[in-house]
């Protein structure tokens, strides 16, 4: 059973960039997608972005200028960045395996961390 | 954006009933629809997937149905355990998320 842990600072300012790491353990990250899921407090979960073993992308359109998702296979681990945070950007940060279908395709999120709790505040 | 309208936003019922949660979206999705559940402090749980398939070790008094545009999910005889919040996600395009539905 793969299991998913994330890492990251829990408090920033805003204008800073997020970075937060998700270490994959009880599998491999060479298959699959990754992906990052925010929730912001008391609201709905959105979907940021995700990324395939081979390095491709893809990029929720709202938050594509912001965001940056990377995979390092060496360390079994993939890791977001999001830049010019601000308060809309308090949020729990969930990564998440995408199960792939039969074509090949990304499918659902079938795997979760437990969230990494993030406070964008002066 | 595809936008996914789960109905109602509270459903309040008792152990032994029978749940019908609905999800409603704004263009087709064929039947790339899923059901998440979701309690206080936890990630949520993957439960169907693609419509109507379960997924694994989840019980089989969750079932799935619908496609296109309109999605239910069943609770049949609800457990103690099932009060939850409920979410609804789409994988047509890029993924987005229901707004949920908190069975109290």
């Amino acid at each position: 059973q793969v299991q998913l842990r994330e890492s990251g600072p829990g408090l920033l300012k805003p204008s800073a960039t997020l970075s937060l790491t998700c270490s994959v353990s009880g599998g491999s990250i060479r298959s699959s997608y990754w992906s990052w899921i925010r929730q912001p407090p008391g609201k709905k979960l959105e979907w940021i972005a995700f990324i395939y073993q081979s390095g491709d992308t893809t990029y929720n359109p709202s938050l594509r200028s912001r965001v940056t998702i990377s995979i390092d296979t060496s360390k079994n681990q993939f890791s977001l960045k999001m830049n010019s945070v601000t308060s809309a950007d308090t949020a729990l940060y969930y990564c998440a395996r995408i199960g792939e279908t039969a074509a090949g395709t990304p499918g659902y999120f079938d795997s979760w961390g437990k969230g990494s709790l993030v406070t964008v505040s002066s | 954006e595809i936008v996914l309208t789960q109905s109602p936003a509270t459903l309040s019922l008792s152990p032994g009933d029978r749940a019908t949660l609905s999800c409603r979206a704004s263009q087709s999705v064929r039947g790339y629809l899923a059901w998440y559940q979701q309690k206080p402090g936890q990630a949520p749980r993957l439960l169907i997937y693609d419509a109507s398939k379960r997924a694994a070790g989840v019980p089989a008094r969750f079932s799935g149905s619908g496609s296109g545009t309109d999605f239910t999910l069943t609770i049949t005889s609800l457990a103690p355990e099932d009060f939850a919040v409920y979410y609804c996600q789409q994988r047509s395009v890029w993924p987005t998320f229901g707004q949920g539905t908190k069975l109290e």
